[in-house]
């Protein structure tokens, strides 16, 4: 079965300071990676995926294969950073539904 | 044609009762997912279509629970006899087919039961 675990439920840093949020993954296929934001009031929406190998708004996020992990890290963080963020894994074929971890709450303090 | 739109936004409803929620998607879309999700966890997948057809179903996914998609645009979830442990958000994604596209979400339809 497929499962995606995000160790910290919260993780607060100051502003500037570097931030990694952890994800690992639990997958027999090829596994596609994402990153989904959820800012307060807002709706669920796509930060980044491995496939893509993109840097937004400063985020990067590596498939490391050997460790089954996908962690999110940023340099300097933002307060506008704080946020729930949801690693998810998308199923091969049919669907490609969504698993998602449980979410780890970031707050970047002033 | 601004997003996903869900409606209604919040619901609250006595235990025993039948609710019905309707999901809009981005209107190219012909993929669409029903997600829940309930407090501290992350979105959990219900089902989805493929323009019409219903092709894939969550073992949470209940039979006090019924999803249609009647022509391939919006979509509705039922649920009957509600109960206390429905209480959740449900969410509903739609995205393009082929090639883990992106799913965008709606803003959810916030279940309370009673």
């Amino acid at each position: 079965a497929q499962r995606v675990t995000q160790p910290e439920k919260l993780l607060s840093v100051f502003k500037g300071a570097p931030v990694e949020l952890k994800c690992n993954y639990s997958y027999s296929g090829s596994p596609e990676l994402f990153w989904y934001v959820q800012y307060s009031r807002q709706r669920l929406q796509l930060l980044l995926r491995h496939i893509s190998r993109e840097s937004i708004k400063g985020f990067t996020a590596d498939l490391n294969k050997g460790e089954t992990s996908f962690h999110l890290k940023k340099p300097f963080a933002q307060e506008e950073d704080s946020a729930m963020y949801y690693c998810a894994l998308s199923t091969q074929g049919g669907s490609e539904k969504l698993v998602f971890g449980k979410g780890t709450k970031l707050t970047v303090n002033p | 044609d601004t997003g996903v739109s869900q409606d209604p936004r919040h619901k609250i409803t006595k235990r025993g009762q039948n609710v019905t929620f309707r999901c809009d998607p981005i209107s190219e879309h012909n993929r669409l997912y029903w997600y829940r999700q309930t407090l501290g966890q992350g979105p959990e997948f219900l089902t989805y279509f493929q323009n019409e057809a219903q092709l894939e179903k969550s073992r949470l996914l209940s039979d006090r629970f019924s999803a249609e998609r009647p022509k391939g645009s919006f979509s509705t979830l039922e649920i009957q006899r509600t109960e206390q442990g429905d209480s959740a958000m449900y969410l509903c994604a739609s995205s393009l087919t082929g090639g883990h596209l992106e799913q965008f979400f709606g803003p959810g339809t916030r279940l309370t039961v009673l």
